[in-house]
């Protein structure tokens, strides 16, 4: 069965440092998501694309957080620079819609030091 | 904007036993979907129900979309079942896709 891929599995970095998620979506899947989970908590909606354009990018952090879907396949999500309070899982999801099942990766749990 | 609300927070089972986990929402939706989420993080997929029921193996689950809830029913429980159950709705108005806090299931052996 199809995955959607995420790098890496862990991050660990020291506040004020770059870090990159990267992630592959489902092939045909054209709606891609990006996700940020706190322990204890659901997932909360980062950034949505569809195709390479951002639908949705509304509780984005603009002043630190970045995305791109270049070609409207893999995606990449930035934080620069990286605070303590940005320590959590970071998720990609894929659908064929954006109406369609949600699939999601084995995420990214990123912790600040 | 819309609000998801999954009850219980907390559930404990011993194998073998059934549950019903609720999900309530507070505005009309295109679709909602239940996710389990297992220890390592991994968020699958279990069903996208935006109305009526559907059944895959133990577990199943039914929306009453004019209603405004949904229910997850497991039975005989196993303790692959625990982990983290999410629902999620696909709000009419804004079109995002809102998670609920999670119902967390522990199946003891």
């Amino acid at each position: 069965e199809a995955e959607v891929a995420q790098s890496p599995r862990y991050k660990i970095t020291e506040k004020s440092q770059a870090v990159a998620f990267w992630c592959d979506p489902i092939s045909g899947h054209a709606t891609l998501y990006w996700y940020r989970q706190i322990l204890g908590q659901g997932p909360e909606l980062l950034v949505q694309f569809q195709d390479e354009s951002v639908v949705d990018d509304s509780q984005l952090p603009k002043d630190r957080f970045s995305a791109e879907r270049l070609k409207g396949v893999d995606s990449t999500l930035k934080i620069q620079p990286a605070e303590l309070g940005d320590s959590a899982m970071y998720l990609c999801a894929s659908s064929f819609a954006a109406y369609s099942p949600l699939h999601f990766g084995n995420g990214t749990r990123l912790t600040v030091t | 904007g819309i609000q998801v609300e999954q009850s219980p927070p907390d559930l404990i089972l011993q194998e073998g036993a059934n549950s019903t986990l609720r999900c309530n929402f507070s505005d009309s939706v295109n679709n909602l979907q239940w996710f389990h989420q297992n220890p390592w993080g991994q968020l699958i997929n279990l069903f996208y129900i935006p109305s009526g029921t559907k059944q895959n193996g133990r577990l199943s689950a039914t929306t009453v979309a004019t209603e405004r809830y949904s229910l997850l029913y497991i039975s005989s429980s196993q303790t692959t079942d625990s982990g983290v159950y999410f629902c999620a709705v696909l709000s009419s108005n804004t079109g995002k896709l809102i998670f609920g806090q999670g119902t967390t299931l522990q199946v003891k052996p």
